[in-house]
């Protein structure tokens, strides 16, 4: 079946720019997770959505990070006045509550 | 919070031979463990994952055991092979107040697997 997707799978922006990062989950999948991955790293947590609520979004690292889901599938995750060290790649993940995480592709985001 | 750590950073092997990973976690309340696969540009794959109530699990080639009094698990992977090579994470659970999704990763091991 089909698995996580995530649009666009490259971003380039100018700092101070606005951007949206869409997650498009594996269907069913009430759970659905945001991470963030710096080169070299693992990756960190941001936001997990239990449906359409999120649920603990204590990962998000200030107020210029946002997330939505607000059908409780589809999730769009919206960072404002971009900065040089928001560039990261971004991963999206989907499943069943306390079930197994499974990971889309990413969203490569260079903010210039 | 939780905090892994994953050794070594790097490991090189000849093809046909054993490689084993290693980490370590602060947080005694985790109960579950997970390894993953990255290749280069893909997301993280999980490859094999283990629950707190049991020691050992093996998938065919790759196994993964776990000790909970010195709080570190490992991950096997024998007779490897080239397509073996990729970065591997392990990740534990954050399992305090009722918050058990949220996986902390070690920093990743690239497996290099020489033909």
């Amino acid at each position: 079946g089909a698995g996580v997707s995530q649009t666009p799978s490259n971003k380039v922006t100018e700092k101070g720019k606005y951007v949206e990062l869409r997650c498009d989950p594996i269907s069913g999948h009430t759970a659905l997770y945001w991470y963030r991955q710096s080169l070299g790293q693992g990756p960190e947590f941001l936001i997990y959505f239990q449906g359409t609520g999120a649920a603990d979004d204590s990962g998000l690292p200030n107020d210029r990070f946002f997330a939505v889901r607000p059908e409780g599938s589809v999730s769009t995750l919206k960072i404002q006045r971009t900065e040089r060290g928001d560039s990261a790649v971004y991963l999206c993940a989907s499943g069943q509550p306390q079930e197994t995480q499974y990971f889309g592709p990413g969203t490569r985001l260079l903010v210039l | 919070g939780e905090n892994v750590e994953q050794h070594p950073s790097t490991l090189s092997v000849q093809e046909g031979d054993s490689a084993v990973i290693k980490c370590t976690y602060s947080d005694s309340a985790s109960n579950y463990f997970p390894w993953y696969k990255q290749e280069l540009g893909k997301g993280p794959q999980l490859i094999i994952d283990i629950r707190s109530n049991v020691g050992e699990k093996k998938d065919q080639r790759i196994a993964v055991t776990l000790n909970k009094t010195a709080k570190h698990f490992s991950l096997h992977i024998t007779e490897t092979q080239p397509e073996d090579s990729a970065v591997y994470f392990c990740a534990a659970n954050s399992n305090s107040g009722g918050s058990n999704y949220k996986l902390t990763f070690g920093k990743g091991t690239l497996l290099t697997v020489n033909p």
